[in-house]
């Protein structure tokens, strides 16, 4: 069965800060991942995707990630980060047969200003 | 890209009722879902909607307490039987069309058990 493992639970840090969030999969056939976030009071928005070709995928609001087959990792990247980022942040997985997402347990992103 | 109505938004039920959540799909789709995200939780798939067939549901999740109507390719529903506390969470639902490329969330619908 598929899982996804979201090691940083809650991460604190301040604007301008670089951020890096992990994310690791099991899963050992063809898989489609994503990243999902929650801004407080609001509903799922996806960030990025990737489905096949330039492991480094760029999605919205300056965010991207890199796929790392050896790894199992799809880690979310952002250069520097806004208080508006804070938010809760989601990695989730799925493969072509099953079609369905399973999502990490979330990270909480707290910047502060 | 789909749009879903997810109706109602939200609601506040009495423990022991049941409540029925719409899922409606601008657009034909392969597949349908429903989640469940308890409060301060990660999204837990409770099954696939199967059109014109029971629902599969998974591990944890059984029809009696959950059952969902898929009549056609546009539409579902998912009822929440026989409510207690432990049920509020948001629901939501999701569809894909022939590949996970399109692949879209509705607006959840926020529900509270007292």
């Amino acid at each position: 069965a598929q899982s996804v493992s979201q090691h940083n639970h809650h991460v604190i840090l301040s604007e301008a800060a670089s951020l890096e969030l992990g994310c690791n999969y099991s899963y050992g056939g063809t898989v489609n991942l994503f990243w999902y976030v929650q801004y407080p009071g609001q509903h799922l928005q996806l960030l990025l995707k990737y489905f096949s070709g330039d492991p480094l995928v760029k999605g919205i609001k300056g965010f991207e990630a890199e796929f790392i087959k050896s790894k199992f990792s799809f880690n979310l990247r952002k250069p520097s980060v806004q208080w508006s980022d804070t938010a809760e942040y989601f990695c989730a997985v799925t493969d072509t047969g099953r079609r369905a997402l399973t999502f990490g347990s979330g990270t909480r992103l707290q910047v502060q200003p | 890209s789909a749009v879903i109505s997810q109706k109602p938004s939200r609601d506040i039920c009495q423990r022991g009722t049941s409540l029925t959540i719409q899922c409606q799909v601008d657009s034909q789709v392969t597949m349908m879902f429903w989640y469940r995200q308890q409060p301060g939780q990660s999204l837990t798939l409770i099954a696939t909607a199967n059109q014109g067939s029971e629902a599969t549901y998974e591990s944890g999740f059984v029809i009696d307490k959950f059952p969902i109507s898929r009549p056609n390719l546009t539409f579902s529903t998912l009822t929440v039987s026989n409510m207690s506390p432990e049920d509020s969470s948001i629901y939501l639902c999701s569809v894909t069309g022939v590949t996970n490329e399109k692949l879209f969330f509705g607006s959840g619908t926020q529900l509270s058990v007292l």
